[in-house]
């Protein structure tokens, strides 16, 4: 079956420190893979998705992923965080031949000034 | 940019009143999603639609109905509340041939007492 996993359910870091947030999934075939982002009391904003191709991806917010089909994993990264990133993450896998995203339960993200 | 706008932030309804929640997008996108969000759960899906008055189940969908009589509106239907329906509710659209692409609303609070 498919299946996301974000392993961290938070995650505390300092302001300026660099963030990774894991993320697996399960899936038969190559998979369309999403993170998004969810400020306190709003909605999912798209960060950045992975269809094909170059295997690190660039989104917006200064965020990176890196797909490893070997891992079968698509971890979110940032070189420097700043205090506006604390949000809810939220990694997605897009099932290809429908309209179905499978969410991982999310990482919560608190950075210390 | 495109907008997803759901009627109400915050909803409390009583057990076994029927509730409508209501999700307008401004994009002319086809496909329209329907998602609750719980705690540790995630986001799982409802309903979802690809045309008007089309619609599909998702994960989720028993004791709920929807109803998509324009492209730009999809309701959620909550026949007979009950307190297991509390949640946070998302609305989601998406662009024709890109139905990953996903844009959220902010969603609705629902308590249901």
């Amino acid at each position: 079956a498919q299946s996301v996993t974000q392993p961290d359910i938070h995650i505390t870091v300092s302001e300026g420190a660099s963030l990774e947030l894991r993320c697996n999934y399960s899936y038969g075939a190559t998979p369309y893979l999403f993170w998004y982002v969810q400020s306190p009391g709003q909605g999912l904003q798209l960060l950045l998705k992975y269809f094909s191709g170059d295997t690190l991806v660039q989104g917006i917010k200064g965020f990176e992923a890196e797909f490893k089909r070997s891992q079968s994993s698509f971890n979110l990264r940032k070189p420097s965080v700043h205090w506006s990133d604390a949000a809810e993450y939220f990694c997605a896998v897009g099932a290809s031949g429908t309209y179905k995203y499978i969410f991982g339960t999310g990482t919560r993200l608190k950075v210390l000034a | 940019d495109v907008k997803v706008t759901q009627s109400s932030r915050y909803l409390v309804k009583r057990t076994g009143e029927k509730v409508f929640l209501e999700c307008v997008q401004d994009m002319d996108h086809e496909n329209m999603f329907w998602y609750r969000q719980d705690p540790g759960l995630g986001l799982r899906l409802i309903y979802f639609s690809y045309d008007v008055k089309m619609k599909e189940k998702g994960d989720i969908p028993e004791g709920y109905s929807v109803s998509r009589e324009k492209k730009e509106r999809f309701s959620l239907i909550l026949e007979s509340a009950s307190t297991n329906q509390t949640s946070m509710y998302l609305c989601a659209s998406s662009p024709p041939g890109q139905a990953y692409e996903q844009y959220f609303g902010p969603g609705t609070r629902l308590t249901v007492t």
